[in-house]
Protein backbone atom coordinates (compact mmCIF):
# COMPACT_ATOMS: atom_id res chain seq x y z
CA UNK A 1 0.00 0.00 0.00
CA UNK A 2 1.93 2.92 -1.09
CA UNK A 3 0.89 6.09 0.91
CA UNK A 4 2.38 8.66 -0.52
CA UNK A 5 2.72 8.58 -4.34
CA UNK A 6 5.13 10.65 -7.09
CA UNK A 7 3.95 9.75 -10.03
CA UNK A 8 5.56 11.20 -12.25
CA UNK A 9 8.94 9.58 -12.36
CA UNK A 10 10.77 12.72 -14.50
CA UNK A 11 10.25 16.50 -15.17
CA UNK A 12 12.22 18.34 -17.57
CA UNK A 13 12.33 22.39 -17.88
CA UNK A 14 14.14 25.11 -19.19
CA UNK A 15 16.62 27.21 -16.94
CA UNK A 16 14.60 30.20 -15.87
CA UNK A 17 11.22 28.59 -16.13
CA UNK A 18 8.88 27.04 -13.15
CA UNK A 19 9.20 23.56 -12.18
CA UNK A 20 6.19 21.93 -10.33
CA UNK A 21 6.70 18.49 -8.80
CA UNK A 22 3.95 17.05 -7.90
CA UNK A 23 2.79 14.18 -4.36
CA UNK A 24 -0.13 12.52 -3.91
CA UNK A 25 -0.97 10.83 -0.09
CA UNK A 26 -3.92 8.71 1.02
CA UNK A 27 -3.64 8.62 5.31
CA UNK A 28 -5.81 11.49 6.32
CA UNK A 29 -3.30 11.66 10.05
CA UNK A 30 -0.07 13.02 8.25
CA UNK A 31 0.79 15.94 10.06
CA UNK A 32 3.84 16.80 8.19
CA UNK A 33 4.77 17.20 4.47
CA UNK A 34 8.70 17.32 3.20
CA UNK A 35 10.46 17.35 0.81
CA UNK A 36 14.12 15.88 0.35
CA UNK A 37 16.48 16.72 -2.29
CA UNK A 38 19.14 13.95 -3.60
CA UNK A 39 22.14 13.91 -5.55
CA UNK A 40 23.82 11.05 -7.43
CA UNK A 41 26.10 9.23 -4.18
CA UNK A 42 24.97 11.54 -1.97
CA UNK A 43 21.93 10.75 0.71
CA UNK A 44 19.35 12.89 0.92
CA UNK A 45 18.66 16.51 1.94
CA UNK A 46 15.79 18.40 3.70
CA UNK A 47 14.34 20.97 1.31
CA UNK A 48 11.21 22.13 2.85
CA UNK A 49 8.47 21.14 4.82
CA UNK A 50 4.46 22.07 5.71
CA UNK A 51 2.88 21.45 8.59
CA UNK A 52 -0.76 19.84 7.89
CA UNK A 53 -2.29 23.01 8.90
CA UNK A 54 -0.87 25.14 6.88
CA UNK A 55 -1.52 25.77 3.25
CA UNK A 56 1.56 26.76 1.89
CA UNK A 57 5.48 27.44 3.13
CA UNK A 58 7.71 29.29 1.31
CA UNK A 59 11.84 29.38 1.76
CA UNK A 60 13.30 31.51 -1.14
CA UNK A 61 12.82 30.09 -4.63
CA UNK A 62 11.17 26.91 -2.97
CA UNK A 63 7.28 26.93 -2.14
CA UNK A 64 5.23 23.42 -1.34
CA UNK A 65 1.23 23.79 -1.36
CA UNK A 66 -1.10 21.52 0.38
CA UNK A 67 -4.31 21.34 -0.80
CA UNK A 68 -5.58 18.57 1.67
CA UNK A 69 -9.11 18.16 0.43
CA UNK A 70 -7.41 16.56 -2.56
CA UNK A 71 -4.72 15.02 -0.47
CA UNK A 72 -2.05 16.77 -2.48
CA UNK A 73 0.90 18.53 -2.35
CA UNK A 74 3.74 20.18 -4.69
CA UNK A 75 6.91 21.35 -4.86
CA UNK A 76 7.66 25.01 -7.17
CA UNK A 77 10.84 26.00 -7.65
CA UNK A 78 11.04 29.31 -9.66
CA UNK A 79 13.21 30.28 -11.46
CA UNK A 80 14.97 26.52 -12.53
CA UNK A 81 18.51 26.02 -11.98
CA UNK A 82 20.69 23.66 -13.87
CA UNK A 83 22.06 22.98 -10.06
CA UNK A 84 18.30 22.12 -9.29
CA UNK A 85 19.00 18.68 -11.22
CA UNK A 86 18.20 15.87 -8.63
CA UNK A 87 16.22 13.60 -7.35
CA UNK A 88 13.25 15.07 -5.62
CA UNK A 89 11.64 12.97 -2.60
CA UNK A 90 8.07 13.91 -0.63
CA UNK A 91 7.52 12.40 2.34
CA UNK A 92 4.93 12.56 5.27
CA UNK A 93 5.28 12.24 8.98
CA UNK A 94 2.45 10.95 10.90
CA UNK A 95 1.64 11.85 14.52
CA UNK A 96 3.23 10.42 17.45
CA UNK A 97 5.80 9.62 19.11
CA UNK A 98 8.60 8.69 16.25
CA UNK A 99 10.54 10.72 13.30
CA UNK A 100 9.23 7.87 10.95
CA UNK A 101 8.82 8.91 6.99
CA UNK A 102 6.78 7.98 4.14
CA UNK A 103 8.42 8.35 1.67
CA UNK A 104 7.05 8.33 -2.44
CA UNK A 105 9.43 7.10 -5.32
CA UNK A 106 11.04 10.26 -6.40
CA UNK A 107 10.44 12.49 -9.43
CA UNK A 108 13.73 12.96 -11.57
CA UNK A 109 14.42 16.62 -12.17
CA UNK A 110 16.22 17.86 -14.96
CA UNK A 111 16.98 21.59 -15.53
CA UNK A 112 18.54 22.03 -18.91
CA UNK A 113 20.13 25.11 -19.57
CA UNK B 1 29.79 16.07 4.30
CA UNK B 2 26.95 15.72 6.20
CA UNK B 3 27.57 14.96 9.47
CA UNK B 4 26.44 11.22 9.43
CA UNK B 5 29.29 8.29 8.17
CA UNK B 6 28.51 5.55 7.00
CA UNK B 7 30.70 2.48 6.37
CA UNK B 8 31.21 0.81 4.16
CA UNK B 9 29.89 2.49 0.90
CA UNK B 10 30.16 -0.43 -1.14
CA UNK B 11 29.76 -3.80 -0.13
CA UNK B 12 29.73 -7.40 -2.65
CA UNK B 13 28.66 -10.64 -1.21
CA UNK B 14 26.91 -13.55 -1.79
CA UNK B 15 23.71 -15.15 -1.55
CA UNK B 16 23.33 -16.76 1.89
CA UNK B 17 25.45 -14.40 3.83
CA UNK B 18 25.77 -11.80 6.84
CA UNK B 19 26.75 -8.46 6.57
CA UNK B 20 26.76 -5.52 8.91
CA UNK B 21 26.26 -1.98 7.88
CA UNK B 22 27.56 0.59 10.74
CA UNK B 23 26.36 4.20 11.25
CA UNK B 24 27.77 6.67 13.23
CA UNK B 25 25.52 9.90 13.90
CA UNK B 26 25.62 13.07 13.79
CA UNK B 27 27.36 14.74 17.07
CA UNK B 28 24.80 15.58 19.27
CA UNK B 29 21.89 13.40 17.59
CA UNK B 30 20.50 11.19 19.76
CA UNK B 31 18.23 8.98 17.31
CA UNK B 32 19.39 6.66 14.06
CA UNK B 33 16.64 6.23 11.25
CA UNK B 34 17.46 3.46 8.92
CA UNK B 35 15.87 3.11 5.13
CA UNK B 36 16.29 0.93 2.47
CA UNK B 37 16.01 2.33 -1.16
CA UNK B 38 15.87 -0.27 -4.13
CA UNK B 39 16.09 0.07 -7.64
CA UNK B 40 13.90 3.00 -8.94
CA UNK B 41 12.15 2.70 -5.51
CA UNK B 42 11.42 5.57 -2.75
CA UNK B 43 12.70 4.90 0.64
CA UNK B 44 11.70 2.03 2.66
CA UNK B 45 11.80 3.05 6.66
CA UNK B 46 13.45 -0.07 8.18
CA UNK B 47 14.14 0.88 11.77
CA UNK B 48 14.48 3.56 14.39
CA UNK B 49 16.29 3.91 17.18
CA UNK B 50 16.53 6.52 20.07
CA UNK B 51 19.45 6.34 22.47
CA UNK B 52 19.88 2.57 22.34
CA UNK B 53 16.08 2.01 22.48
CA UNK B 54 13.83 0.90 19.97
CA UNK B 55 11.39 3.32 18.96
CA UNK B 56 9.99 2.83 15.65
CA UNK B 57 9.44 -0.45 13.40
CA UNK B 58 8.76 -0.51 9.39
CA UNK B 59 8.43 -3.53 7.06
CA UNK B 60 11.96 -4.80 8.13
CA UNK B 61 12.72 -8.16 7.58
CA UNK B 62 13.22 -11.25 10.40
CA UNK B 63 16.72 -11.73 8.65
CA UNK B 64 17.52 -7.93 9.38
CA UNK B 65 18.00 -6.60 12.95
CA UNK B 66 19.97 -3.43 14.48
CA UNK B 67 20.79 -2.04 17.32
CA UNK B 68 22.04 1.48 18.74
CA UNK B 69 25.01 1.04 21.41
CA UNK B 70 25.87 3.44 24.15
CA UNK B 71 27.93 5.59 22.09
CA UNK B 72 24.50 6.11 19.70
CA UNK B 73 26.73 4.43 16.89
CA UNK B 74 23.73 1.71 15.09
CA UNK B 75 24.54 -1.26 13.12
CA UNK B 76 22.15 -3.23 10.81
CA UNK B 77 22.81 -6.71 10.57
CA UNK B 78 21.18 -8.46 7.26
CA UNK B 79 21.68 -12.26 7.20
CA UNK B 80 21.05 -14.97 4.59
CA UNK B 81 20.97 -12.65 2.18
CA UNK B 82 19.25 -13.31 -1.30
CA UNK B 83 19.31 -11.04 -4.79
CA UNK B 84 16.44 -9.08 -3.88
CA UNK B 85 17.99 -7.42 -0.73
CA UNK B 86 20.67 -5.68 -3.24
CA UNK B 87 19.90 -2.01 -2.73
CA UNK B 88 20.81 1.14 -0.78
CA UNK B 89 21.08 1.81 2.86
CA UNK B 90 20.96 5.06 4.59
CA UNK B 91 21.20 6.36 7.55
CA UNK B 92 19.75 8.85 9.40
CA UNK B 93 20.25 10.97 12.54
CA UNK B 94 18.47 13.74 14.62
CA UNK B 95 18.43 15.43 17.66
CA UNK B 96 15.56 13.95 19.31
CA UNK B 97 13.45 11.14 18.23
CA UNK B 98 10.52 12.93 16.42
CA UNK B 99 11.85 15.60 14.53
CA UNK B 100 11.46 15.10 10.91
CA UNK B 101 14.21 16.90 8.98
CA UNK B 102 16.83 14.62 9.75
CA UNK B 103 20.11 13.73 8.07
CA UNK B 104 21.19 11.63 5.96
CA UNK B 105 24.57 9.56 5.39
CA UNK B 106 25.40 9.35 1.99
CA UNK B 107 24.67 5.22 2.15
CA UNK B 108 26.08 1.89 1.78
CA UNK B 109 25.21 0.34 -1.61
CA UNK B 110 24.79 -3.67 -0.97
CA UNK B 111 24.90 -5.58 -3.80
CA UNK B 112 24.28 -9.42 -3.34
CA UNK B 113 25.76 -11.83 -6.36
Amino acid sequence: DQQVKQNSPSLSVQEGRISILNCDYTNSMFDYFLWYKKYPAEGPTFLISISSIKDKNEDGRFTVFLNKSAKHLSLHIVPSQPGDSAVYFCAAKGSGNTGKLIFGQGTTLQVKP
Amino acid sequence: DSGVTQTPKHLITATGQRVTLRCSPRSGDLSVYWYQQSLDQGLQFLIQYYNGEERAKGNILERFSAQQFPDLHSELNLSSLELGDSALYFCASSLTGTDYGYTFGSGTRLTVV
